[in-house]
């Protein structure tokens, strides 16, 4: 099993321009969402999904959009890039109605300049 | 709401020393709780978990035991190895199941 993929790894944007943070799964986990992290911050929740067709705001929504048209695909729009987007985004998954951790993908690291 | 509290790093020790991570919580109900190691330039991978109250976590040499008295979880390992060097984040999944809530990662260094 692949686990969960993001694409891409690294991405350098200007400010203002628009892009979307890829993320598959194929466990058939419910439950998906998007973290960022930086440095000194932990991950911060920025949105998750709990099924197909369902999303919702975490912490730090401001600035990005989510849909999940598919249980497998849970991708992350960056609408107008700014210089306070550049971190790492980690997206995660996970079965519902269970205690376990999230599963992990390795990361996008995004700049904005 | 649910949030979890680490000691900050960097916490420096030499190769076979015994370490300590300290984590407290504070949630409503019974959550699970989780630490996650993130070695260089990787994402998270789980180390170890525990669902219920007096559980115990292990893995790889580490442990750390779920006190709902204290709320705490914290991540102890007998000898640790320059291998070990990471940052660790202590987190919890709460009753409602759906999302983790991380603690601000402590980074841990090893030296020979």
């Amino acid at each position: 099993n692949a686990g969960v993929t993001q694409t891409p790894k690294f991405q350098v944007l200007k400010t203002g321009q628009s892009m979307t943070l890829q993320c598959a799964q194929d466990m058939n986990h419910e439950y998906m969402s998007w973290y960022r992290q930086d440095p000194g911050m932990g991950l911060r929740l920025i949105h998750y999904s709990v099924g197909a067709g369902i999303t919702d705001q975490g912490e730090v929504p401001n600035g990005y959009n989510v849909s999940r048209s598919t249980t497998e695909d849970f991708p992350l729009r960056l609408l107008s890039a700014a210089p306070s987007q550049t971190s790492v985004y980690f997206c995660a998954s996970s079965y519902s109605n269970t205690p376990d951790g999230y599963t992990f993908g390795s990361g996008t690291r995004l700049t904005v300049v | 709401g649910d949030s979890v509290t680490q000691m900050e790093g960097p916490v420096t020790l030499s190769e076979e020393a015994f370490l300590t991570i300290n984590c407290t919580y504070t949630a409503t109900g019974y959550p699970s709780l989780f630490w996650y190691v993130q070695y260089p330039g990787e994402g998270l991978q789980l180390l170890l978990k525990a669902t219920k109250a007096d559980d115990k976590g292990s893995n790889k040499g580490f442990e750390a035991t779920y006190r709902k008295e204290t709320t705490s979880f914290h991540l102890e390992k007998g000898s640790v190895q320059v291998s070990d060097s990471a940052v660790y984040f202590c987190a919890l999944r709460g009753d409602a199941g759906n999302m983790l809530t991380f603690g601000g990662g402590t980074r841990l260094m090893v030296k020979p």
